[in-house]
């Protein structure tokens, strides 16, 4: 079974730095797609940004960036420029075609003004 | 288009009563599926469905039913809740199942067992 791990339970970043957010994952497969979700005090839950295995192209979506290293299975979120509405529960899913979502714990990021 | 659509957001129950919470998608997906929140645990599965009259058990399913009888409608049902169910409840869609651009997501219920 596939099990997705984020070892930073919280973090917190000064307005306009970057911040790295961590996402590890276990799997013996080879194609698959790996996702960061944003949930703010809201509660919804938003996509930030996704990334397909076979693509050795790291996906970036405006501020957001991954840092995607498939052989040691890493899947880290870079948020550039960090703004005040970005603090919210980061959660890093796995998943492979056809079948359901496996969520990260999350991490919880605090921007600070 | 309203998405995924769920109800009550907030709910108290006492320990043993029964309640279902509604799930309503209006973009034809086939699958849904229910999770979970708790602090520290991520999402976790309870149950989902890859199309009408087929659904399946999670990796949590105990203490919870559910039903597809349209494409649309995706109830889950405490049938005696217990403080152990506590949580917030999210009821999720996508086309195809296991679709690669992720799930859509409703807007979550606060469920608290006293």
């Amino acid at each position: 079974a596939q099990t997705v791990t984020q070892s930073q339970p919280e973090m917190s970043v000064q307005e306009a730095e970057t911040v790295t957010l961590s996402c590890t994952y276990d799997t013996s497969e080879n194609n698959y797609y790996l996702f960061w979700y944003k949930q703010p005090p809201s509660r919804q839950m938003i996509l930030v940004i996704r990334q397909e295995a076979y693509k050795q192209q790291n996906a970036t979506e405006n501020r957001f960036s991954v840092n995607f290293q498939k052989a040691a299975k890493s899947f880290s979120l870079k948020i550039s420029d960090s703004q005040l509405g970005d603090t919210a529960m980061y959660f890093c899913a796995f998943l492979l075609y056809g079948q359901n979502f496996v969520f990260g714990p999350g991490t919880r990021l605090s921007v600070l003004p | 288009n309203a998405g995924v659509t769920q109800t009550p957001k907030f709910q108290v129950l006492k320990t043993g009563q029964s309640m279902t919470l509604q799930c309503a998608q209006d973009m034809n997906h086939e699958y849904m599926s229910w999770y979970r929140q708790d602090p520290g645990m991520g999402l976790r599965l309870i149950h989902y469905s890859v199309g009408a009259g087929i659904t399946d058990q999670g990796e949590v399913p105990n203490g919870y039913n559910v039903s597809r009888s349209t494409t649309e409608d995706f109830p889950l049902r405490l049938l005696s809740a217990a403080p152990s169910q506590t949580s917030v409840y999210f009821c999720a869609s996508s086309r195809p199942t296991g679709g690669p651009y992720g799930y859509t997501f409703g807007s979550g219920t606060r469920l608290t067992v006293v």
